[in-house]
């Protein structure tokens, strides 16, 4: 079956340090991989996406993903995080139509 | 990027009623169009899938009678809750995307979600 998996669900992180968020995902081919953010009672941003070429990635905000596909990962980073990158960061995958989503990582940044 | 609103963006109703709930593309033609459900804390879960024009495909699960899906032209669905009881309480949030580019054009664009609480 295919699916996405986020194995945190929560990351604490101080302001400055830097941050990886991990993606994993399960597919009968390469899907097209998308990292989102949400901020507490609003919709979703796009951060970043792949489709296919360069496996690394550069998105808004400072953020950059890596597509591995012999780890079937699609991890998320940022040298330095800034206290407003604190919100809910998704991870999805499509390959046709329908996306799937992780379960999400909770990101708080301490001061 | 493209633009998808949903209205209202934040709702209460009395429990009994029915509310519904707009998804516009604003500057592309949405031929497919999805509604997600989101509990507090939690992840998106895919409700149903519409493609313009044609009945929408509910998630097993979804009561289709429940939560009416329709999408009658190339920029707008709408999800009406039925008979809204306090369970139904949740974040709602649509995308939509353009496929009549073929695969490529998978990319969905979501709307800013609408907050619904029954009481």
């Amino acid at each position: 079956a295919q699916s996405v998996t986020q194995p945190d669900i929560h990351i604490t992180v101080s302001e400055g340090a830097s941050l990886e968020l991990r993606c994993n995902y399960s597919y009968g081919a390469t899907p097209y991989l998308f990292w989102y953010v949400q901020s507490p009672g609003q919709g979703l941003q796009l951060l970043l996406k792949y489709f296919s070429g360069d496996t690394l990635v550069q998105g808004i905000k400072g953020f950059e993903a890596e597509f591995k596909r012999s780890q079937s990962s699609f991890n998320l980073r940022k040298p330095s995080v800034h206290w407003s990158d604190a919100a809910e960061y998704f991870c999805a995958a499509t390959g046709t139509y329908k996306y799937i989503f992780g379960t999400g990582t909770r990101l708080k940044v301490l001061a | 990027g493209a633009v998808v609103s949903q209205h209202p963006s934040w709702v209460i109703c009395k429990s009994g009623t029915s509310v519904k709930i707009e998804c516009r593309s604003l500057d592309f033609q949405a031929t497919t169009m999805f509604w997600y459900r989101q509990f507090p804390k939690q992840s998106l879960m895919l409700m149903a899938t519409s493609n313009e024009g044609s009945k929408a495909t509910y998630e097993q699960g979804v009561e289709k009678d429940k939560f009416l899906i329709n999408h009658a032209s190339l920029t707008l669905s709408t999800l009406t809750v039925t008979s809204a009881h306090p369970e139904d309480s949740s974040f709602y949030i649509c995308s939509a995307s353009d496929r009549t580019g073929g695969l490529m054009n998978t990319e969905a664009f979501f709307g800013q979600g609408t907050r619904l609480t029954v009481v």
